[in-house]
């Protein structure tokens, strides 16, 4: 059964350093998601994305978070100065069709740790 | 408040017993999710159950919504120890996401 991927599982950083995470998705699917949940807490929505272009943020993803569909496979999500408060699991998702009408298909998650 | 609130926080029963978990939001939404959640793991997607939909079931699992009353169940027939995870409801309220709930721990214990 086709599943999204996420790499990698685990990912230690120093603060103020960038990182990319990186997620494969369905292979079919037409939109893109990136949550994050703090640990103990609720996930939370980052973004969303469809036609190569972000459709929702929310008020986390600031302008230390970008977004991106650099080939037909891959979707990224880049912290350009990380901070302590990101430290989180980020989930990446992926759906056929928008979400009012359809699952949403969650990867395993990139623990990101920043020190 | 938030969103997709579920209730209980935690649950504990016996393997066989069945096991509830109810969901509440507060806008009008176009379908609504369960996900499980095993620890420190990823979201498994259980069952979406859209807004004109009543009653959905998948296996041993039984989903139920209620627009007028904004709430949702998820009932789990026949409990395995397999079962113990978190479980969380997530609402699509026509804005290209989700929001979920805080989430029920469920433990099933032997």
């Amino acid at each position: 059964e086709p599943e999204v991927t996420q790499t990698p599982s685990h990912q230690v950083t120093q603060m103020g350093q960038e990182v990319i995470l990186r997620c494969v998705p369905i292979s079919n699917h037409l939109y893109f998601y990136w949550y994050r949940q703090i640990l103990g807490q609720k996930v939370e929505f980052l973004v969303s994305f469809y036609n190569n272009e972000i459709s929702e943020k929310s008020e986390i993803f600031d302008d230390q978070f970008s977004v991106e569909r650099p080939d037909g496979s891959n979707f990224t999500l880049k912290i350009r100065s990380t901070k302590l408060e990101d430290s989180a699991m980020y989930f990446c998702a992926s759906s056929s069709q928008g979400p009012s009408t359809d699952t949403q298909y969650f990867g395993p998650g990139t623990r990101l740790t920043v020190l | 408040s938030q969103q997709g609130e579920e209730d209980p926080q935690a649950l504990s029963i016996q393997e066989g017993e069945n096991a509830t978990m109810n969901c509440s939001y507060k806008t009008s939404i176009n379908n609504l999710q369960w996900y499980r959640q095993n620890s420190g793991r990823g979201l498994v997607h259980l069952i979406l159950i859209r807004s004109n939909e009543r009653e959905k079931h998948s296996g041993r699992l039984r989903v139920t919504l209620d627009t007028s009353k904004k709430s949702s169940s998820l009932l789990i027939t026949a409990s395995r120890a397999a079962d113990t995870a978190s479980y969380f409801c997530a609402t699509d309220q026509g804005a290209q996401k989700l929001v979920f709930g805080q989430g029920t721990r469920l433990t099933i214990n032997p």
